[in-house]
């Protein structure tokens, strides 16, 4: 069974742009959660949806935000790009709403802002 | 709120020797357990967890993990280290309540260096 993959893999963007991510979950996951890794303050929660809903969100600024659609890939866009934004974006899946699953990590995005 | 502690930024061993990585929770209810392992430009990839019952969890790549309530810690554990073990450890911690849905925090994270 193929994992999560997530494109692109790498993406550079300037100040001001937006950025779209996105996200295929593992085959039968619904549900997407993303996080943002940077050295300064580790893995931080986004979002996380499910059924195309959006069922949890982390404190981050709304340039921030996400969709999923009916086949649970899931996009994340930014706008109005910042310096601070340059990260590396993970993705992870999992089945369902079944809180004891571990959720399975893709490769990232690494977004460089400059 | 939820949060996860890894007091150590990196943690030394020699190749052959125990291998600990400590890590402790707070969650206002009772909490799921959940320890990754990230190589250099790859994602996380999961090692083991605990829901519920016995206290030691075993896992991946012969890493275990023993779940302490009243310490409130998850220290992960590997009998002999291997080099290729060299890596970025993380705990992170789901609260069991309904309304966090699956939201993971993690913990700062600890680099492991395994030396021959």
């Amino acid at each position: 069974k193929a994992g999560v993959t997530q494109t692109p893999r790498y993406l550079i963007k300037t100040r001001g742009q937006q950025v779209t991510l996105s996200c295929s979950p593992i085959s039968g996951h619904r549900s997407v959660s993303w996080y943002q890794q940077t050295p300064g303050q580790g893995l931080q929660f986004l979002f996380e949806y499910f059924s195309e809903t959006q069922r949890n969100k982390g404190n981050f600024p709304g340039r921030f935000s996400g969709r999923q659609f009916s086949n649970s890939r899931s996009e994340m866009n930014v706008s109005t790009l910042e310096l601070g934004d340059s990260a590396l974006y993970l993705c992870a899946s999992s089945l369902g709403l079944e809180k004891r699953g571990e959720q399975f990590f893709g490769p990232g995005t690494r977004l460089t802002v400059l | 709120a939820q949060s996860v502690a890894q007091p150590e930024d990196q943690v030394n061993v020699a190749e052959g020797n125990p291998l600990t990585v400590k890590c402790t929770y707070s969650v206002s209810g009772n909490p799921y357990l959940f320890w990754y392992v990230q190589y250099p430009n790859r994602g996380l990839q999961f090692l083991l967890k605990y829901i519920t019952g016995d206290n030691l969890v075993k896992g991946s790549y012969g890493f275990e993990a023993e779940f302490n309530k009243s310490q409130t810690s998850f220290h992960l554990k590997k009998p002999s280290a291997l080099v290729s073990d060299s890596a970025l450890y993380f705990c992170a911690v789901r609260d069991a309540i309904k309304a966090a849905g699956n939201k993971l925090t993690f913990g700062g994270g600890t680099r492991v260096l395994v030396k021959p």
